[in-house]
C-alpha cells in the first residue's frame, strides 16, 4: 500500500535555530513530493515540490527538501527558523498510478520559541 | 487574479439540516477535490472530479454529496446523514502535480 508519514506530531525550535520536519513514504512507484504549509484557519499553500528532477528541492522561504531513495524519504528543513514559521506542515505524495491523488501526511505542528 | 474562492467562511449548521459548501476556480482546471481536516488527522478525501459531469467517491464520502455540472465550480453537500460533520473543509483544484487550495470553510454543527 502507498502511504506517507509524518514522523513528528510536534517539533517545537528556538528562532534562528534549524528546522527539521521528517516525512517517509511507502510506495513501489517513483512518486511525486510535496511539501504545503498552512497557517491557522487557511487554505494550503505550496512550499516546494519533487517531481524526479533534482533530488535536492529548494522551495519558498528558505526552506528546502532532499529526496533520498534509498530511504524513502523527503525531510524539510531549513537552517534558520524565524517566528512566522510557525504552523502545520503537510508532506504530500501524489502517485502517477493512482490518476495523481493526493496522499497527506498527518501533519506537524511547528512552533518557534523567541 | 486567479484562485480558488470558497465561501462562505464560517458556516453553521442545525443537526438535520444539509448544507452547501462553495468552491469556485477560475484557473481553468480540470480536477478539483473536495477534503476534510480535523486535528490529528490531516486531511482526507472526500470526493474528486476529473471532468465535468463526472465525480467520484474519496476515501470517507458517506454523507456527502457533489455535482460537477460546470468546470469552475465543484460545490459540497454535506447532508444529514453525515454524523459529525464539524470539521474544516477545503477545495482544490490541480494540473499536472501541483494542487492549488482555497482557504477553507469551517463548518460547526449547532
Amino acid at each position: 500500500a502507498q502511504s506517507v508519514t509524518q514522523l513528528d506530531s510536534h517539533v517545537s525550535v528556538s528562532e534562528g535555530t534549524p528546522v527539521l520536519l521528517r516525512c517517509n513514504y511507502s510506495s513501489s512507484y517513483s512518486p511525486s513530493l510535496f511539501w504545503y504549509v498552512q497557517h491557522p484557519n487557511k487554505g494550503l499553500q505550496l512550499l516546494l515540490k519533487y517531481t524526479s528532477a533534482a533530488t535536492l528541492v529548494k522551495g519558498i522561504n528558505g526552506f528546502e527538501a532532499e529526496f533520498k531513495k534509498s530511504e524513502t524519504s523527503f525531510h524539510l528543513t531549513k537552517p534558520s527558523a524565524h517566528m512566522s514559521d510557525a504552523a502545520e506542515y503537510f508532506c504530500v505524495v501524489s502517485f502517477y498510478n493512482q490518476g495523481g491523488k493526493l496522499i497527506f501526511g498527518q501533519g506537524t505542528e511547528l512552533s518557534v520559541k523567541p | 487574479d486567479g484562485g480558488i474562492t470558497q465561501s462562505p467562511k464560517y458556516l453553521f449548521r442545525k443537526e438535520g439540516q444539509n448544507v452547501t459548501l462553495s468552491c469556485e476556480q477560475n484557473l481553468n482546471h480540470d480536477a478539483m477535490y473536495w477534503y476534510r481536516q480535523d486535528p490529528g488527522q490531516g486531511l482526507r478525501l472526500i470526493y474528486y472530479s476529473q471532468i465535468v459531469n463526472d465525480f467520484q467517491k474519496g476515501d470517507i464520502a458517506e454523507g456527502y454529496s457533489v455535482s460537477r455540472e460546470k468546470k469552475e465550480s465543484f460545490p459540497l453537500t454535506v447532508t444529514s446523514a453525515q454524523k459529525n460533520p464539524t470539521a474544516f473543509y477545503l477545495c482544490a483544484s490541480k494540473v499536472g502535480t501541483e494542487a492549488f487550495f482555497g482557504q477553507g470553510t469551517r463548518l460547526t454543527v449547532v
